[in-house]
C-alpha cells in the first residue's frame, strides 16, 4: 500500500520568514495530494490540495508543489504569521482510501 | 449545517468492555472513513466505506469492526477494548473526488 512520509517533524520559523514542509509518496497510482492543518484539540481542515495533473497550485501566502517524477510534493507558507502555529499533515490518494504523513508541528515566533 | 458529527466526544473504558463510535453526516456523502490520531504517527485509516453496506479494511483493522447500514451512518465497534487502543478517533467523509470533511473526534481512553 501508499506510505507517505513526511519532514520535518517539527519546525520553527520567525514571523515573516517562509516555511517549507516536504513530503514523499511511494505509490505512483497516486494522484490527489491534500493537505490539512490540525490546531490543538481540534479537527483537521483541509487548506489546499493538488492532483497529479497539475505541478503547482497557489492561494494567497499557501503554495503547493508536486513532482510526479520524484514522488515527492512541498508545501510553501510565506509571510508566516503567529496564527499559522499548528500541526501540518500531507495525504496521497490514488483510489478510494488516503494515507497520512506523520505530521509537522510549525511554531512561528513573534 | 452540522457536516460530520461523531458521538461521543469522549468515554473511558475499561479493558475487555465493548463500545461504539457513531458517525453521521448530512451532506449524502458516498464514502465515509474511520481514523485513529495517536502522538507522532499521523492520521491511520482503520476501515472505510465506499457506500451503504460496503466496508474495506484499512491500514489497521485489527481489534475493530465497522458497519454502514445507513448512508449517512458509519459506526465503529470495539469488541473488546484494549489499552493500545487508547487514542483520539476521527470520522471523515467525501463526495467523488471532493476532499474528505472530519468530524471533531473522539477521545478515548481504555484503562
Amino acid at each position: 500500500g501508499e506510505n507517505v512520509e513526511q519532514h520535518p517533524s517539527t519546525l520553527s520559523v520567525q514571523e515573516g520568514d517562509s516555511a517549507v514542509i516536504k513530503c514523499t509518496y511511494s505509490d505512483s497510482a497516486s494522484n490527489y495530494f491534500p493537505w490539512y492543518k490540525q490546531e490543538l484539540g481540534k479537527r483537521p481542515q483541509l487548506i489546499i490540495d493538488i492532483r497529479s495533473n497539475v505541478g503547482e497550485k497557489k492561494d494567497q501566502r499557501i503554495a503547493v508543489t508536486l513532482n510526479k517524477t520524484a514522488k515527492h510534493f512541498s508545501l510553501h507558507i510565506t509571510e508566516t504569521q503567529p496564527e499559522d502555529s499548528a500541526v501540518y499533515f500531507c495525504a496521497a490518494s490514488g483510489g478510494n482510501d488516503m494515507r497520512f504523513g506523520a505530521g509537522t508541528r510549525l511554531t512561528v515566533k513573534p | 449545517n452540522a457536516g460530520v458529527t461523531q458521538t461521543p466526544k469522549f468515554r473511558v473504558l475499561k479493558t475487555g468492555q465493548s463500545m461504539t463510535l457513531l458517525c453521521a453526516q448530512d451532506m449524502n456523502h458516498e464514502y465515509m472513513y474511520w481514523y485513529r490520531q495517536d502522538p507522532g504517527m499521523g492520521l491511520r485509516l482503520i476501515h472505510y466505506s465506499v457506500g451503504e453496506g460496503t466496508t474495506a479494511k484499512g491500514e489497521v483493522p485489527d481489534g475493530y469492526n465497522v458497519s454502514r447500514l445507513k448512508k449517512q451512518n458509519f459506526l465503529l465497534g470495539l469488541e473488546s477494548a484494549a489499552p493500545s487502543q487508547t487514542s483520539v478517533y476521527f470520522c471523515a467523509s467525501k463526495q467523488g473526488r471532493q476532499p474528505q470533511h472530519f468530524g471533531d473526534g473522539t477521545r478515548l481512553s481504555i484503562l
